[in-house]
């Protein structure tokens, strides 16, 4: 059972464009949600967070929406550039203080195109 | 510093040998944690530790033994290992302040391959 679903596993995006990958989710309970990039043979990394209590949080040019009602979240890119070319990760934490776990979707690949 | 270390970077070993893989990092995170991941999936959370106690065992085979010596360095010792076993195992660690608020840093894996 996904709690975490990522349904495009795939996308591709001119350079200088706006990329956006989305991320649905199905326990109301979640209340803070990450987005990581990895890159072939290296380890995620953190890009961005949203508490549940935010509906938008930005940095640089990366900006993550929340829509608690739809249980949906999108990271959006812009301008998204090549380097942005990596599998995007979106992932929710429960509720529990302490538990310190998050559940991890299944993956976007991203390809920016030149 | 403010980066997870991870070695070695790739490992293969024999269903009936010995290993361990090491993580550390030195930026003051107090919680560690051991992930999996296949090729073509997320990763998924093996152990979690919280100021050097196991806080969390996902159901994991005991033919993987968690150990965290010291705040810096968390070890995950393999024994007699299945070739399905193969995968990227990450490490990650995060600050610990009581809210679940907080980001998770990732090492760079090992690649592992169980023969």
């Amino acid at each position: 059972d996904q709690q975490v679903k990522q349904n495009s596993p795939s996308l591709s995006v001119q350079e200088g464009r706006i990329s956006i990958l989305n991320c649905d989710y199905t326990n109301s309970m979640f209340d803070y949600f990450l987005w990581y990039k990895k890159y072939p043979a290296e380890g995620p990394t953190f890009l961005i967070s949203i508490s549940s209590i935010k509906d938008k949080n930005e940095d640089g040019r990366f900006t993550v929406f929340l829509n608690k009602s739809a249980k949906h979240l999108s990271l959006h890119i812009v301008p998204s550039q090549p380097g942005d070319s990596a599998v995007y990760f979106c992932a929710a934490s429960p509720p529990t203080s302490g538990t310190y776990k998050y559940i991890f979707g299944t993956g976007t690949r991203l390809k920016v195109l030149a | 510093d403010t980066e997870v270390t991870q070695t070695p970077k790739h490992l293969v070993m024999g269903m009936t040998n010995k290993k361990s893989l090491k993580c550390e990092q030195h930026m003051g995170h107090r919680a560690m944690y051991w992930y999996k991941q296949k090729a073509k999936k997320p990763p998924e959370l093996m152990f979690v530790y919280s100021y050097e106690k196991l806080s969390i065992n996902e159901s994991v085979p005991s033919r993987f033994s968690p150990e965290c010596p010291n705040s810096s360095l968390l070890n995950l010792h393999l024994h007699a290992l299945q070739p399905e076993d193969s995968a990227l195992y990450l490490c990650a660690s995060s600050l610990t302040s009581g809210s679940s608020y907080n980001e998770q840093f990732f090492g760079p894996g090992t690649r592992l391959t169980v023969l």
